[in-house]
């Protein structure tokens, strides 16, 4: 049972492009999470996802950032007009109940 | 809102036992988790408790749990180099409406040869 997977692994954008950051969860779990850790920052929440819809969107900026779970496919995270302050490691993670979240291993986002 | 606290950083020598102290403020709290992240990685789950226990033990790790005073920690005994790490606390609370996984800033251990 593969774990979940993230990719890609590291994305380089220069500042005004778009970042798209997939996430594949494990099989079975119906419930997608993004995080985003800075440099020497703790885990911050962006969102939290099921199947088809968006639970909480509480961490995320409303303005640039938007996330899906489509019923076929990975969850996307997008970045629209990426500045310099969105360079940072994006991790997601999945559960079947929310119970215990499982995390992939992250994309590192380096706008330059 | 919920909140979650670790200290930043701490240092032992090999051998000697780990002691990884967090706070949270979350009442409702269900579980409280530990987790691990190494260098470049992803986070990985170490243990977790559910909050009608004092106390949960899994090999080198002690978790302990104060419910009155919101106080969880980790302790690893014959701490190795391999555990140097940042561990993060977690609690899975009630919040909008679900059940919500809020994490610490994470706690840098550096074992020291």
């Amino acid at each position: 049972n593969a774990g979940v997977m993230q990719n890609p692994r590291h994305l380089v954008r220069r500042r005004g492009q778009e970042a798209r950051l997939r996430c594949s969860p494990m099989k079975g779990h119906s419930h997608v999470y993004w995080y985003r850790q800075l440099p020497e920052e703790g885990l911050k929440f962006m969102v939290y996802l099921q199947k088809e819809n968006i639970i909480d969107e509480s961490g995320m900026p409303k303005e640039r950032f938007s996330a899906e779970f489509p019923k076929e496919g990975p969850s996307i995270l997008r970045i629209q007009q990426v500045v310099r302050g969105d360079s940072a490691a994006y991790f997601c993670a999945s559960s079947t109940d929310n119970e215990k979240l499982f995390f992939g291993s992250g994309t590192q986002l380096s706008v330059l | 809102g919920e909140d979650v606290e670790q200290s930043l950083f701490l240092s032992v020598r090999e051998g000697d036992s780990s002691v990884i102290n967090c706070t949270y403020t979350d009442s409702s709290s269900t579980y409280l988790y530990w987790y691990k992240q190494e260098p470049g990685a992803g986070l990985q789950l170490l243990t977790y408790i559910f909050s009608n226990m004092d106390m949960k033990q899994d090999q080198r790790l002690t978790v302990l749990l104060n419910k009155k005073d919101k106080h969880l920690s980790l302790r690893i005994a014959d701490t190795q180099t391999g555990d140097s790490a940042i561990y993060f606390c977690a609690e899975r609370g009630s919040s909008g409406g679900y059940q919500k996984v809020t994490f610490g800033i994470g706690t840098k251990l550096q074992v020291i040869p």
